[in-house]
């Protein structure tokens, strides 16, 4: 069985960059795979950043960014604040009208 | 568009969670998106369950197949959810969500139901 993998953890100083990324255990991700990314704080939903790869929803700040970057998926947040220290989750399209989700990356802004 | 879910907050374990999220702001009867649901056990990640068209057509993630139903109500603006037999492993925050059937990305979430399987 196919798994998407993420880092589990990552740090970023404010005011930094860092790129989070997607990859799959077996096989390179691409845009055929329609990768999102999703943003979560503590007792709240989900909320959608980044869609089709590297399209922003709406209202999300432009610091916020999705590409292909080797054989897997990223997210880059420029300009890191502290109100970015959230669980990011990515989502790869694998068929069949199921999204399957990485295991998340807890990221710190400190 | 707005998801709501409901149903009971405790299941006893062996017995069947039923869930039910109710669309407004839009229909289910829609090309746009697929009727998702999504479960996130406590301080673990999320896992997509399945998901339904409005046609009916239902899809279901491999390792919950034969425990899962997801059912749609046109006339209601609901779609359903039902897992059974239950565990302890089961308890988790569920969401309804849309599932875009051209950007395949989940844009639109309920804001989440936890369900607990105790005796």
């Amino acid at each position: 069985q196919t798994v998407v993998t993420q880092e589990p953890s990552f740090s970023v100083s404010p005011g930094g960059t860092v790129t989070l990324t997607c990859g799959l255990s077996s096989g390179s991700v691409s845009s055929s795979y329609y990768p999102s990314w999703y943003q979560q704080t503590p007792g709240q939903a989900p909320r959608t950043l980044i869609y089709s790869t590297n399209t922003r929803s709406s209202g999300v700040p432009d610091r916020f960014s999705g590409s292909i970057l080797g054989n897997k998926a990223a997210l880059t947040i420029t300009g890191a604040q502290a109100d970015d220290e959230s669980d990011y989750y990515c989502v790869l399209y694998l068929g069949s009208a199921i999204g399957v989700f990485g295991g998340g990356t807890k990221l710190t802004v400190l | 568009l707005l998801l709501q879910e409901s149903g009971p907050g405790l299941v006893k374990p062996s017995e069947t969670l039923s869930l039910t999220c109710t669309v407004s702001g839009g229909s289910v009867n829609s090309d746009s998106y697929y009727w998702a649901w999504i479960r996130q056990p406590p301080g673990k990640g999320l896992e997509c369950i399945g998901s339904i068209h409005y046609s009916g057509t239902t899809y279901y993630t491999s390792s919950l197949k034969s425990r899962v139903t997801i059912s749609v109500d046109t006339s209601k603006n609901q779609f359903s959810l039902k897992l059974s037999p239950v565990t302890a492993a089961d308890t988790a925050v569920f969401y309804c969500a849309t599932l875009g059937s051209s950007t395949w990305n989940f844009d639109y979430w309920g804001q989440g139901t936890l369900v607990t399987v105790s005796s």
